[in-house]
């Protein structure tokens, strides 16, 4: 079964550092998402993306966040100067016109 | 806004046995689709059963079924013949539809423990 990839699983940065976070979602999806989850709490909605452009966007997504979708087949999430409250589980996410949602393993972003 | 609530943080079950997860939600739609998924240790996200809103009969997966009320939104999950892999932190979740701007709100997850 197609799945969405995402690299690194695990990576460590410096605070103020700029920090790329990369999915392959499963090829013929339309939809696309990233979502943050703070360790132990809830699953937070990050922003969507449909037809090269994002479709919504959450409060936490403000001007240090941007999204990518370079090629037609990566998407990227870029946190330009992290923070220390930018550590958590980052899952990238796709799906086709219809539900439901497919959910990458995430990458654990530990922020220094 | 959409708001999906889960008030209970943990519960544990003995395995073989029944277990029930509460989960309500708030909307003014009418047409909407509904998610239970497990998050296990490793944090990944797996769907566990899914419910359209249109549709009246309840789903069913092997041993997992929902009861889903829609005039008292509410959704909750029951895991028949507990089994220790069951173990996982459960999030309800709810969408719109279909469309571009679509997404996935969740409820603040439970934590389900099992007892062998």
């Amino acid at each position: 079964e197609p799945e969405v990839t995402q690299t690194p699983s695990h990576q460590v940065t410096q605070m103020g550092q700029e920090v790329i976070l990369r999915c392959v979602p499963i090829s013929n999806h339309l939809y696309f998402y990233w979502y943050r989850q703070i360790l132990g709490q809830k699953v937070e909605f990050l922003v969507s993306f449909y037809n090269n452009e994002i479709s919504e966007k959450s409060e936490i997504f403000d001007d240090q966040f941007s999204v990518e979708r370079p090629d037609g087949s990566n998407f990227t999430l870029k946190i330009r100067s992290t923070k220390l409250e930018d550590s958590a589980m980052y899952f990238c996410a796709s799906r086709m016109d219809i539900w439901p949602l497919h959910f990458g393993n995430g990458t654990r972003l530990t922020v220094t | 806004a959409q708001t999906v609530t889960q008030s209970q943080p943990e519960m544990s079950v003995q395995e073989a046995e029944t277990v029930t997860l509460s989960c309500t939600y708030d909307t003014s739609e009418s047409d909407y689709y509904l998610f239970w998924y497990k998050q296990p240790p490793s944090r990944q996200m797996i769907l566990v059963i899914r419910q359209e809103a249109y549709k009246q009969q309840n789903a069913t997966e092997n041993r997992f079924s929902v009861n889903f009320q829609k005039a008292a939104k509410s959704f909750s999950l029951k895991i028949s013949d507990s089994q220790l892999g069951d173990a996982a932190m459960y999030f309800c979740a709810y969408s719109h539809h279909r469309g571009a701007n679509s997404k996935l709100t969740f409820g603040k997850g439970i934590t389900l423990s099992v007892r062998p």
